[in-house]
This record gives C-alpha cells, structure tokens and sequence, in this order.
C-alpha cells in the first residue's frame, strides 16, 4: 500500500487566496483526520471524519476552513481566504475501525500564506 | 489547558549516549499512550503502551508507562546521528461533547532531539 498519500508538498500563496489540501487515506481505513502541526502549538486536531461523515470539527480554528469527503478514498480541507497565521504544516491521517488507535500519516503539506 | 506535556523540549547529545524523554498527561478514561518520531516529514509510530509496567522495546528504544503517575518515557541507548528527530507523545482521549464519535489522540509539543557525532 501506498500509505496515506497528500498533495500539494509545497504550497505558498498570498493572503486572501483559496488553498485547497489534498488527501487519500490508506485504503481500507474508514477514519481520516486531519491535523495541523505549528511550532507554538504542536500537532492539533482540526477535523475527523468516519465513513465519509465528519464527527468532530471542534478544531477548525474558523469558518474560513472546511472540509469534505466526498467519498471513501478522498478529503479536501480548505481554507477560503487564506491568512498569514494558516501557515503551517498540514497532516492528513488515517486508520481503520476496530484496530489500534494508531494513525498513520501522510507527509504532510508545508502551507505558507504570504 | 495542555493535557500531554512532554520534556524536555529540546535536547543535544553526542552519539553514543542515553537519553530519556519524558511524557506526563492527564485525562480521564485513559486507553494507551503513542509514541511517534517525526524526522523531515510524517510522524512514523514507535510504541503503543496502554497497560503500566510493561517494557516495550524495539532494538535502541524502549518505553515504559505508568498509570498511577501518569506517565510515560521513551529510552534510546548508544544514540546514533539517525536518531535525531522530533519525538511525540499522545494520549487516546475519549470522543469529545456528547460522546458520539471515536476515541482521537491528542499530542504533546514533542521533545527535539539532536545527536551530534
């Protein structure tokens, strides 16, 4: 398997710009998350999803951020207008129901809004 | 209001010694404890702990909890220039509001560690 796989690597735009993140989990897996890793505040949950669904996005910072899964291999999170303070590194993660709490996470996308 | 804190948050060492890092948490309805290493890019799993007492060990490393202290260490011995990466700890909290939902890990800072030859 390919392992959780996120795109772009690198994505550096101006203030007030649409970003759109890219991911798909591991197939198999029926729970994605995505995080947001920040040398201040560490890794941090924004939003998680089971079967496509999301349970949880008390993380999302605000409602300049959303994101969908529109099916079981694909997730976007995007950020509609985009600000300085987003710049951050982006994990997607996956894992499957029933086995460990372990995640497994893709390489990340590095965001900087300039 | 953190609930995983690790420590320390930076470390230098030479090649060839030991070092302990240090993971402290408090939630209630404590399932298991991750340990993760995070070089340039994604975090990659170590270690599991979710019963107290228990060595886990995987060649140099080695972690250990304890339920009653809450806590949890990550050994690595004879470190090696390759071991140089940030070292995250994370707790399996229960599902958060109401209760729907699964269980998610919450992370510590991590500890960066740095091997210099």
């Amino acid at each position: 398997d390919a392992g959780v796989i996120q795109s772009p690597r690198h994505e550096v735009t101006e203030m007030g710009q649409e970003v759109t993140l890219r991911c798909k989990p591991i197939s198999g897996h029926d729970y994605l998350f995505w995080y947001r890793q920040t040398m201040m505040r560490g890794l941090e949950l924004l939003i998680y999803f089971n079967n496509n669904v999301p349970i949880d996005d008390s993380g999302m910072p605000e409602d300049r951020f959303s994101a969908k899964m529109p099916n079981a291999s694909f997730s976007t999170l995007k950020i509609q207008p985009s600000e300085p303070r987003d710049s951050a590194v982006y994990f997607c993660a996956s894992r499957e129901t029933g086995g460990s709490e372990k995640l497994f996470f893709g390489s990340g996308t590095q965001l900087s809004v300039l | 209001e953190d609930k995983v804190v690790q420590s320390p948050l930076s470390l230098v060492v030479h090649e060839g010694d030991t070092v302990t890092l240090n993971c402290s948490y408090e939630v209630t309805n404590f399932r298991s404890l991750l340990w993760y290493k995070q070089e340039k890019k994604a975090p990659t799993f170590l270690f599991m702990l979710t019963s107290s007492g228990i060595e886990k060990k995987s060649g140099r490393l080695s972690s250990i909890l304890d339920k009653k202290e809450l806590f949890s260490i990550l050994n690595i011995t004879a470190t090696q220039t390759g071991d140089s990466a940030i070292y995250l700890c994370a707790v399996v909290l229960p599902p958060s509001g109401s209760g729907a939902g699964s269980y998610q890990l919450t992370f510590g800072k991590g500890t960066k560690l740095s091997v210099i030859p």
